[in-house]
């Protein structure tokens, strides 16, 4: 079945681990995008892709980073994890063709 | 810059009843809204879009929702509300004909309904 996978479903982080959630989709989507959902403030972008080899920063981008060496794959790196890094992490893609956007089932991270 | 306000952090309907689900949204130019759901530890699923044409759009489940530019809002509504129906709503904003711009999410509406 086509659409986004990400992994892990959830991880406890300790503070000042480095983590790498991973996202890859099979639409070939062009765009791509990693947004944070925290309770009482909805989903924030923290960075984007619109096509492999750019990326650009979203609302809430400081603490991480991505990359996208290919279409398919979109990884989100906390280089040194923080509490308030806690959140439900989504991601989700978008062909160029069509204006929404499909997501992941998202990634729960716990840094304690 | 674009952004969308919800203003109801909640909204409580019995079952059977009309609902309705408040956006309004701001934008330069031209806007894409949407309207997406999301059931307890689920991702998020589309629902509907506005892009152009015909004011009032229908999706999935039986939704509809209304674009009203000179009120720049996007109203989620349905006819009769199920139990079923009850989620987790957002609305969201994107730019019209900007290939990849990033949709910008409101902060969503709890939408209950009772039996």
């Amino acid at each position: 079945i086509a659409g986004i996978t990400q992994a892990p479903t959830s991880q406890i982080l300790a503070a000042g681990r480095r983590m790498t959630l991973r996202c890859t989709q099979d639409m070939r989507h062009n765009a791509m995008y990693w947004y944070r959902q925290d309770l009482g403030l909805g989903l924030r972008l923290i960075h984007y892709s619109n096509t492999a080899g750019t990326t650009g920063k979203g609302e809430v981008p400081d603490g991480y980073s991505v990359s996208r060496a290919n279409t398919d794959d979109f990884p989100l790196t906390l280089a040194s994890a923080v509490p308030s890094q806690t959140s439900v992490y989504f991601c989700a893609s978008s062909s160029q063709g069509r204006a929404e956007a499909f997501f992941g089932q998202g990634t729960r991270l716990t840094v304690v | 810059a674009q952004s969308v306000a919800q203003p109801e952090d909640q909204v409580n309907v019995a079952e059977g009843n009309p609902l309705t689900v408040k956006c309004t949204y701001s934008v330069s130019g031209n806007p894409y809204l949407f309207w997406y759901v999301q059931y307890p530890n689920r991702g998020l699923q589309f629902l509907l879009k506005y892009i152009t044409g015909d004011n009032l759009v229908k999706g999935s489940y039986g939704f509809e929702a209304e674009f009203n530019k000179s009120q720049t809002s996007f109203h989620l509504k349905k006819p009769s509300a199920l139990v079923s129906d009850s989620a987790l709503y957002f609305c969201a904003v994107r730019r019209a004909n900007q290939a990849g711009t990033a949709l910008i999410f409101g902060k969503g509406t709890t939408l209950s309904v009772s039996s």
